[in-house]
């Protein structure tokens, strides 16, 4: 089991452009969780996603910020022209059901750099 | 809402000593869950330890131990016979089940830079 698989590691966009970063869940999950950290900061909560389905969005900034989980392929979380403000560290988990409350596996994050 | 803070930036232990990091949080939930997890330099998030809110026993792994008290809603990590490997951030999350979400959701601390001293 490859654990939840994140690319790319590292991504450098100029303000403006758009980013996209992928997550590929453990092997059997269908629920996928999307997490930021800030610089200094602790993760915060973005979005919660079944397969074609967004269940929690609550921590997702109301524009330029999207998630898909399609039934196929890997969870994309897209920024849209992004600012140096979304310049963070972005991670994935996964689990089988709704969640668990022995915590969650990350991946390895992808780290946002906006110039 | 749920708040989780950390009070101490940063820390430093001698090799082989025992250290303890902070971590208060408030909630008026009566059943969550607490974590410690450790972020070397690598980024990759490690589960460290997890407590159980309706357990009285601390929960312990190998040198890893907390001390929780839920009256005073603090849940600290000790750590014995430090080592360099230990050298990470250290996060206190908490965590609950949403009934709307229906599912389980982290809040996270600021963090506690530890670095063991050779």
């Amino acid at each position: 089991n490859a654990g939840v698989m994140q690319n790319p590691r590292h991504l450098v966009r100029r303000r403006g452009q758009e980013a996209r970063l992928r997550c590929s869940p453990m092997k059997g999950h269908s629920h996928v969780y999307w997490y930021r950290q800030l610089p200094e900061e602790g993760l915060k909560f973005m979005v919660y996603l079944q397969k074609e389905n967004i269940i929690d969005e609550s921590g997702m900034p109301k524009e330029r910020f999207s998630a898909e989980f399609p039934k196929e392929g890997p969870s994309i979380l897209r920024i849209q022209q992004v600012v140096r403000g979304d310049s963070a560290a972005y991670f994935c988990a996964s689990s089988t059901t709704t969640g668990t409350s022995y915590g969650y596996t990350f991946g390895s994050g992808t780290r946002l750099t906006v110039v | 809402a749920q708040t989780v803070t950390q009070s101490q930036p940063e820390m430093s232990v001698q090799e082989a000593e025992t250290v303890t990091l902070s971590c208060t949080y408030d909630t008026s939930e009566s059943n969550y869950y607490l974590f410690w997890y450790k972020q070397p330099p690598s980024r990759q998030m490690i589960l460290v330890i997890r407590q159980e809110a309706y357990k009285q026993q601390n929960a312990t792994e190998n040198r890893f131990s907390v001390n929780f008290q839920k009256a005073a809603k603090s849940f600290s990590l000790k750590i014995s016979d430090s080592q360099l490997g230990d050298t990470a951030m250290y996060f206190c999350a908490f965590m609950k089940h949403g009934r709307t979400s229906g599912t389980y959701k982290y809040i996270f601390g600021t963090g506690t830079r530890l670095k063991v001293l050779a």
